[in-house]
């Protein structure tokens, strides 16, 4: 199947800094992406769809200015967690569909980032 | 009502056991249903993909879809510890793919 990278896998960060997770598709061109986050023991939480060469679009409750993506290229798609607060912390992760498959197959997951903000 | 709905658990099973999880849809025109399996601290893994009404078996595992009820389910014949996990049912909308809760899958060797 389709392979999607992200990186990094864990990232400690000091309160107030930013950080960035890359989302790659390795194998095909993926014009959306998916950002997802995940507290302990809960579901996985749709954040926002990134599309490539134009604005995301995030989900009630995601603060815009706080998350920013961007999807440069049809591989790559980005988050940047800015201004971290310790309530950031949480496991991040990416996800794709391949287009060249059709509208409606399964969605391809990136490795995750564990991100602790100290 | 949220979109994707499944039983938290945790269910608890012998091994051996059949495992059954179980998922209800909101959305009419949902067209595609998928099951993944994730691990703790892991990133979803895809075990499923079920289309149309019916049976779709894969080894020890069957995908059940009722489009008339919204409902697709999952079965895990012989399970296994290994196959401890949080299971996900995922649909696809217009274009959104939603996720479910998870049930939490227990097999008690």
């Amino acid at each position: 199947g389709a392979v999607v990278s992200q990186h990094p896998s864990r990232v400690i960060c000091k309160s107030g800094t930013s950080v960035k997770i890359e989302c790659r598709s390795l194998d095909f061109q993926a014009t959306t992406m998916f950002w997802y986050r995940q507290f302990p023991k809960q579901s996985l939480m749709l954040m926002a769809t990134s599309n490539e060469g134009s604005k995301a679009t995030y989900e009630q409750g995601v603060e815009k200015d706080k998350f920013l993506i961007n999807h440069a290229s049809l591989t790559l798609s980005t988050l940047t967690v800015t201004s971290a607060h310790p309530e950031d912390s949480s496991f991040y992760i990416c996800s794709a569909r391949d287009p060249g498959q059709g509208g409606n197959t399964e969605a391809f997951f990136g490795q995750g980032t564990r991100l602790t903000v100290v | 009502q949220k979109e994707v709905e499944q039983n938290s658990g945790p269910l608890s099973v012998p091994e051996g056991a059949i495992a059954s999880l179980n998922c209800t849809y909101s959305d009419r025109v949902s067209q595609s249903f998928f099951w993944y399996r994730q691990y703790s601290g892991k990133s979803p893994e895809l075990i499923m993909s079920i289309y149309s009404n019916g049976d779709k078996e894969d080894g020890r595992f069957t995908a059940q879809l009722n489009k008339a009820s919204q409902y697709v389910s999952l079965l895990i014949r012989d399970s296994q510890p290994s196959d401890s996990a949080t299971y996900l049912c995922a649909v696809t909308g217009t274009y959104k793919y939603i996720f479910g809760t998870g049930t939490r899958l227990k097999v008690l060797a």
